[in-house]
């Protein structure tokens, strides 16, 4: 199954962008990359998924590298309630194939 | 609030004993997931059930063992527990057994102190 690599840790200042990258360099064809993320003390919680093209919704824009092997998920306006660790992961049969890494764990600055 | 209720929430137990942990998924949702995160570590994939059936296995010891019941909640069971075997233990549901576009919701957690 294809693994995705996250840097450990990121640090951002409140209400400034965060780009949080994630290689996925062994993507198959049929994965869609998903993003996760668990809040201190709670379960993960979905972010976003995408297969080709970038993806948009309430919570984070999804940026994929044009050969896939790379993706970017970006918050446009980090809040402290953002703190979290965002997992990237690959799905293309199920969650039971899945592998949550450790993840990126986001610290926020006020 | 994902809907997926899990209790109970902080468990203490000593070495040797078992526990149950009991999940009830999102309404609607047929597929329950179990995942097990130690201090630090990822999620590891345990068990997942469709509609009351076994579907896949991860990771899980033979100490360990689940079921999904008629009404859909499911309970993973612990036994013989060991000092290793402290850990967060999620439940999670989906509404399909195998889907890479949907969601999964995930519960607040068990956290299981062995003593």
């Amino acid at each position: 199954d294809a693994k995705t690599t996250q840097p450990n840790s990121m640090e951002s200042n409140e209400e400034e962008p965060v780009h949080l990258p994630c290689n996925h360099s062994t993507i198959s064809g049929t994965d869609y990359i998903h993003w996760y993320r668990q809040l201190p003390s709670q379960g993960p919680e979905y972010v976003i998924h995408g297969l080709t093209s970038n993806v948009n919704n309430r919570m984070a824009s999804l940026a994929i590298a044009e050969d896939r092997k790379s993706s970017t998920l970006i918050l446009h306006r980090a809040t402290l309630r953002d703190a979290a660790v965002y997992y990237c992961i690959l799905n293309s049969g199920g969650y039971q194939k899945v592998t949550f890494g450790i993840g990126t764990k986001l610290q926020v600055i006020p | 609030d994902s809907g997926v209720t899990q209790t109970p929430k902080h468990l203490i137990t000593a070495t040797g004993q078992r526990v149950t942990l009991r999940c009830s998924p999102r309404s609607g949702d047929l597929s329950v997931y179990w995942y097990q995160q130690s201090l630090d570590q990822g999620l590891q994939f345990l068990i997942q059930y469709y509609n009351g059936e076994e579907r896949a296995k991860g990771n899980i010891l033979e100490r360990f063992s689940a079921q999904q019941f008629p009404d859909l909640h499911s309970e993973l069971n612990l036994s013989s527990l060991e000092l290793g075997d402290s850990a967060l233990y999620f439940c999670a549901s989906s509404v399909e057994a195998r889907s890479n576009t949907g969601e999964l919701f995930f519960g607040e957690g068990s956290r299981l102190t062995v003593l």
